[in-house]
């Protein structure tokens, strides 16, 4: 069973918001993930870790950020919420020593901006 | 860069009946292969993975793929469906040596009928 963990699962909050979404892991898994999913569309990945003090940009521009203090911890930031980042976004780390590629993956928090 | 195409969005299937669901991809060497699955509510979980070796693969829950590069396909198969299987179901393809970043289809929901 994956241990990782994303809070919180649902929000709403309003336009011009600060917002995190945390994601913490106890695997102690080098590389971390943010996917950005919406209904219909593939993941898309918006930022990744490979370690503490590592963050990349994915493949799908974002507005938002990531920070890497702490190998378990990787939340993600929105300085200023707007509707068009309302979406699901799910948080997943790897093994970074075995390469098998598996991702495990945290249950998503769905965030909705008016 | 390497990409994946799901053709079905949705298949409805009795619960007993054999399924199958399709994944194509496209990348210029031999990719690894992956297929997760995401229940309402849920993060991803994997299912099984392909990356090298015997082309039929086995996985959880009853689940088989293979890989044919002649078709550039890893169709995803189970003879037999469980009302369970009723989700979302997510092929994915690696890159060699970045494995873990992934890049994902845009998924395919089972509907599963008693």
């Amino acid at each position: 069973e994956a241990d990782i963990y994303q809070t919180p699962r649902y929000l709403v909050i309003g336009t011009g918001k600060k917002i995190t979404l945390e994601c913490s892991q106890t695997m102690g898994h080098d590389k971390m993930y943010w996917y950005q999913q919406d209904p219909g569309m593939e993941l898309h990945l918006i930022h990744y870790s490979y370690g503490v003090n590592s963050t990349e940009k994915g493949d799908l521009s974002s507005e938002s950020t990531v920070s890497r203090i702490r190998t378990e911890h990787f939340p993600l930031t929105l300085e200023s919420a707007r509707p068009s980042h309302t979406s699901q976004y799910l948080c997943a780390s790897s093994d970074f020593g075995t390469a098998t590629g598996e991702l495990f993956f945290g249950e998503g928090s769905r965030l909705t901006v008016l | 860069a390497q990409s994946v195409t799901q053709p079905d969005i949705h298949i409805t299937v009795s619960e007993g009946a054999s399924l199958e669901l399709r994944c194509n991809y496209s990348y210029g060497a031999t990719p690894y292969l992956f297929w997760y699955v995401q229940s309402p509510g849920q993060g991803l979980q994997l299912l099984l993975k392909y990356f090298s070796g015997d082309t039929l693969v086995q996985g959880i829950k009853g689940f088989e793929a293979e890989f044919k590069r002649s078709q550039s396909s890893f169709n995803l198969r189970k003879p037999s469906v469980h009302w369970s299987d009723a989700a979302e179901y997510f092929c994915a393809v690696g890159a060699t040596g970045t494995a873990s970043k992934l890049t994902f289809g845009t998924g395919t929901r089972l509907q599963v009928t008693l």
